[in-house]
C-alpha cells in the first residue's frame, strides 16, 4: 500500500483565491511527522510547513496551513490568497516516527497552477 | 549559511561508464538521503545515513548503485555501469533537529547517452 497519496495530479486556481491540495497518508505508527514542499520549475525543493502526529493545532506558515485530521489520515495543505509564485508542483511527505534520521516517503506530486 | 550543496550540475555520460555524485550537507546535519526524480515524476528514494548508523539502502534499485558517506558529512552517490534508465535528477536532502524536516541540494541531472 502507498504511504502517502495524492490524487490531484494537477490543479488551477485563479489568483487570490485559496486551494486546497489532498494528500492521505497509511501508516500503522502513532508516532509520525507530516510534511509539505513544494518544487517551483527551477526544481529546488522548498520546505514549506510540518504537523506532527500529536499536535493538536492545525500547522500554520504564513499563507499556508495545514487540514490534518488525523482519524482520516489526511493532511491537505490549503493555500489562501494564491499568488502567481505559488505556482509549482506540491509534494507531501511522511516520516514515521520523530527521529530527523527516519526515511521519508513522498506522494507523487500535485500541479499547481495560478491562473491571473 | 551555507545549504546543502550538490556536483556536478549536470553530468552527461555514455552508457556502461560508471559516474560519481557528491553530496555535501548542511553542517551539523546528522541525517543524509538520496532520492531519484525522473521527468515529472516524484521522488524515489535511494538511500539515508544516519550518523554513524548502518545505512538504510533499502531503496537501491540495483545493486550497480552505491553511497558512501566520509566522516558522517559528504557523502558520494556512484553508479556503475550506467544504462539509459538511470538518467534522472539526483536529489540529496539532510536533516536534523526535532522536526527533521529536510533541505534539499538543487541536484544533478544526470543524463546516459
Amino acid at each position: 500500500a502507498q504511504k502517502i497519496t495524492q490524487t490531484q495530479p494537477g490543479m488551477f486556481v485563479q489568483e487570490k483565491e485559496a486551494v486546497t491540495l489532498d494528500c492521505t497518508y497509511d501508516t500503522s505508527d502513532q508516532s509520525y511527522g507530516l510534511f509539505w514542499y513544494k518544487q517551483p520549475s527551477s526544481g529546488e525543493m522548498i520546505f514549506l510547513i510540518y504537523q506532527g502526529s500529536y499536535d493538536e493545532q492545525n500547522a500554520t506558515e504564513g499563507r499556508y496551513s495545514l487540514n490534518f485530521q488525523k482519524a482520516r489520515k489526511s493532511a491537505n495543505l490549503v493555500i489562501s490568497a494564491s499568488q502567481l509564485g505559488d505556482s509549482a508542483m506540491y509534494f507531501c511527505a511522511m516520516r514515521e516516527g520523530f527521529q530527523s534520521g527516519n526515511q521519508f516517503y513522498f506522494g507523487t506530486g500535485t500541479s499547481l497552477t495560478v491562473i491571473p | 549559511g551555507a545549504g546543502v550543496s550538490q556536483s556536478p550540475s549536470n553530468k552527461v555520460t555514455e552508457k556502461g561508464k560508471d559516474v560519481e555524485l557528491r553530496c555535501d550537507p548542511i553542517s551539523g546535519h546528522t541525517a543524509l538521503y538520496w532520492y531519484r526524480q525522473s521527468l515529472g515524476q516524484g521522488l524515489e528514494f535511494l538511500i539515508y545515513f544516519q550518523g554513524n548508523s548502518a545505512p538504510d539502502k533499502s531503496g537501491l534499485p540495483s545493486d550497480r548503485f552505491s553511497a558512501e558517506r566520509t566522516g558522517g558529512s559528504v557523502s558520494t552517490l556512484t553508479i556503475q555501469r550506467t544504462q539509459q534508465e538511470d538518467s534522472a535528477v539526483y536529489l540529496c536532502a539532510s536533516s536534523t533537529g526535532l522536526v527533521g524536516e529536510q533541505y534539499f541540494g538543487p541536484g544533478t541531472r544526470l543524463t546516459v547517452t
